[in-house]
């Protein structure tokens, strides 16, 4: 069966600092890769999209970037985080299908406060 | 960027009433709509995905409705239950979205005992 993994699970940081947040998927191959920022009193909202190795596609302006250095690895970087980077991330996969109507499967999360 | 726009913000009901709330998306250039149940300390998961006008759903005691020429989706719940308790989250793929999802708010339902 598939399974998604994200960490860490909570990450206080100060302003300035750099970020990683990593998240991997198992069981399945070619899977889309998503990463989702809730902000405090928002909806969820998408960061990157990634349909492959090395493909990223960056929905939303900010100091924040992407990698997919492997097919189920998915990098959420900053090299200096600011106070509105404050949220919760998820990583979410879904089947390359081609109709992509896929349902996404989210990992547990990770709560990052930025100080 | 796409308007989705779920009503109410939060819902308190008492177990054993029946519940719904709304999601609108853009009537134009729909693809998929799908619902998410978000339970407390848990990840997000897939409730339906509707693509056809005229869709109807049911898991269990809960079913979802899709129009997409007046762009709103139902999601109806039958003898809340506490353990229902979560955010219900939509999302919409428009068709020129290659498949990437813009959610709405969510509607927090709260069932009392």
């Amino acid at each position: 069966s598939q399974t998604i993994h994200q960490w860490p699970a909570t990450l206080v940081q100060p302003v300035g600092s750099p970020l990683s947040l990593e998240c991997t998927v198992e069981g399945t191959s070619n899977p889309n890769l998503y990463w989702y920022r809730q902000a405090a009193g928002r909806g969820l909202q998408l960061l990157f999209y990634s349909v492959g190795i090395g493909q990223i596609s960056s929905e939303v302006p900010q100091n924040l970037s992407a990698s997919r250095p492997q097919d189920r690895q998915f990098i959420l970087s900053s090299k200096k985080l600011l106070l509105s980077d404050s949220g919760f991330y998820l990583c979410a996969w879904s089947v390359r299908r081609v109709d992509n109507t896929g349902e996404l499967f989210f990992g547990e999360g990770s709560r990052l406060t930025v100080l | 960027i796409l308007n989705v726009e779920q009503s109410p913000q939060s819902l308190h009901v008492q177990e054993g009433d029946s519940t719904n709330f709304t999601c609108s998306f853009p009537s134009s250039n729909f693809y998929a709509l799908h619902w998410y149940r978000w339970e407390t300390a848990k990840s997000p998961e897939a409730l339906f995905v509707m693509t056809l006008n005229g869709d109807e759903k049911k898991k269990g005691r809960i079913s979802a409705t899709l129009n997409t020429k007046e762009g709103y989706s139902y999601l109806y719940i039958k003898g809340s239950q506490p353990e229902d308790s979560a955010t219900y989250l939509c999302a919409f793929i428009s068709g020129t979205s290659y498949g990437k999802l813009t959610f709405g708010q969510g509607t927090i339902l709260t069932v009392h005992p």
